[in-house]
């Protein structure tokens, strides 16, 4: 079946220590959208690609970013997570901006 | 921006009762309103979606209505079963704004019990 993989499914990282995300699409999707969801709150919008044009949401921390080599992939990376960065990572695809997003599984990050 | 509320923040129900959630947004421009569904441990599903031209939708035992006037929406589950419970988002977007992303309520658990 075509979906949305995000790999892995749960990652331990230490403070300070950078950590890499990674989501792949088979739906052939041109728009990535990656999510953050912290227990008990809706998924909050961190930043999408539109093909590979970036957009990042306004308030979003200088220390999240992202990549998306190819239409298939599209990378989360956190350079310096603090404590406050845990949470469930989402990753998302739509056919355009106005169509349905489909979520991935997710990415629960823990921070030691 | 926009802004949705939603109602209830828990609801609980007995197998085969119907639940009722229900959504309002503040932007008139908003045209497009999803539900999705999140399971413990998984990302959210879309389980239903209208636009604005409508003003029900129906799937099974899942339905929408959308009152643009009043800028609310609800979903409505009939004959619940315990595969239900689960976390229920609503959404809304502006399909006609070049920049424009799902904005989402905070969430209703939905608990059915056999």
């Amino acid at each position: 079946d075509a979906m949305v993989i995000q790999n892995p499914r749960y990652q331990v990282t230490q403070f300070g220590k950078p950590v890499t995300l990674s989501c792949s699409q088979t739906l052939n999707h041109n728009v990535m959208y990656w999510y953050q969801q912290k227990s008990s709150q809706a998924p909050k919008l961190l930043f999408h690609y539109y093909d590979k044009d970036f957009n990042n949401e306004a308030d979003t921390p200088d220390n999240f970013q992202s990549r998306r080599p190819n239409t298939s992939f599209c990378f989360l990376d956190i350079r310096s997570p603090g404590l406050g960065d845990a949470a469930m990572y989402l990753c998302a695809t739509s056919r355009d901006r106005v169509q349905p997003q489909h979520f991935g599984d997710g990415t629960r990050l823990s921070i030691l | 921006g926009e802004n949705v509320e939603q109602h209830p923040s828990t609801l609980s129900v007995q197998e085969g009762d119907s639940a009722v959630i229900k959504c309002t947004y503040s932007d008139s421009a908003s045209n497009y309103f999803p539900w999705y569904k999140q399971e413990l441990g998984k990302g959210p599903q879309l389980i239903i979606d209208i636009r604005s031209n409508v003003g029900e939708k129906k799937d099974q035992r899942i339905a929408v209505t959308l009152n643009k006037t009043a800028k609310h929406f609800s979903l409505h589950i009939t004959e619940t079963q315990p595969e239900d419970s689960a976390v229920y988002f609503c959404a809304v977007f502006d399909m006609n704004s070049g920049y424009s992303t799902l904005t989402f309520g905070k969430g209703t658990m939905l608990l059915v019990s056999p």
